[in-house]
């Protein structure tokens, strides 16, 4: 089955720095590659995805690049905020039904004021 | 819109006891889930229900039972609760188009 693995486990940064969280996944068949949100007493909440279709995806202040070939995407936060501390899951699976998904084990980030 | 609800959020349970946990989602997804969520293992998938009436067991589903009430409600059941079994646990729903999960607050589940 599919494994996913997720570095760093902690990552601390100053405020207006940049963060990159790194995964990489086994099953050469995942197509879907989604990042996770965790704040502290919530469920986790989407904040992007990616397709195997498409290498890169931005959405203002986070992006997510994706290499089929090495079996590896990131997740990167620029201009970091206080609000952005939490602990994010990197994910991957073959189809969009969450059956076959497959969850890194977190990075817990931290940006210092 | 309350999108995916688990009841209770806290509960201590001494071995061998049995017990419910709850899930209602109002989004009218087809799909849902129950995690549980451990340190340094990220999440891992218990029990699904791809539709009502139907579910399937998933990466870790030794010691639980769930149950599809209905479209909006899906239950999971510790029969005989074992310390291996204390544990954070998420309930999700899915659109299938999207494929985004939509998780609940949790539940903290400590076995003594």
């Amino acid at each position: 089955g599919e494994n996913v693995e997720q570095h760093p486990s902690t990552l601390s940064v100053q405020e207006g720095d940049s963060a990159v969280i790194k995964c990489t996944y086994s099953d050469s068949a995942s197509n879907y590659f989604p990042w996770y949100k965790q704040e502290l007493g919530k469920g986790p909440q989407l904040i992007i995805d990616i397709r195997s279709n498409v290498g890169e995806k931005k959405d203002q202040r986070i992006a997510v690049t994706l290499n089929k070939t090495a079996k590896h995407f990131s997740l990167h936060i620029t201009e970091t905020q206080p609000e952005d501390s939490a602990v994010y899951f990197c994910a991957a699976s073959r189809d969009y039904n969450n059956n076959d998904m497959r969850f890194g084990a977190g990075t817990r980030l931290t940006v210092k004021p | 819109n309350a999108g995916v609800t688990q009841t209770p959020k806290f509960q201590v349970l001494k071995t061998g006891q049995s017990m419910t946990l709850q899930c209602a989602q109002d989004m009218n997804h087809n799909s849902m889930y129950w995690y549980r969520q451990d340190p340094g293992m990220g999440l891992r998938l218990i029990y699904y229900s791809a539709s009502e009436g139907t579910t399937d067991k998933g990466e870790v589903p030794n010691g639980y039972n769930v149950s599809r009430l209905n479209k909006r409600e899906f239950s999971l059941r510790l029969e005989s609760a074992a310390p291996s079994q204390t544990s954070v646990y998420f309930c999700a729903s899915t659109s299938q188009i999207l494929g985004e999960a939509f998780f609940g607050q949790g539940t903290r589940l400590t076995v003594v």
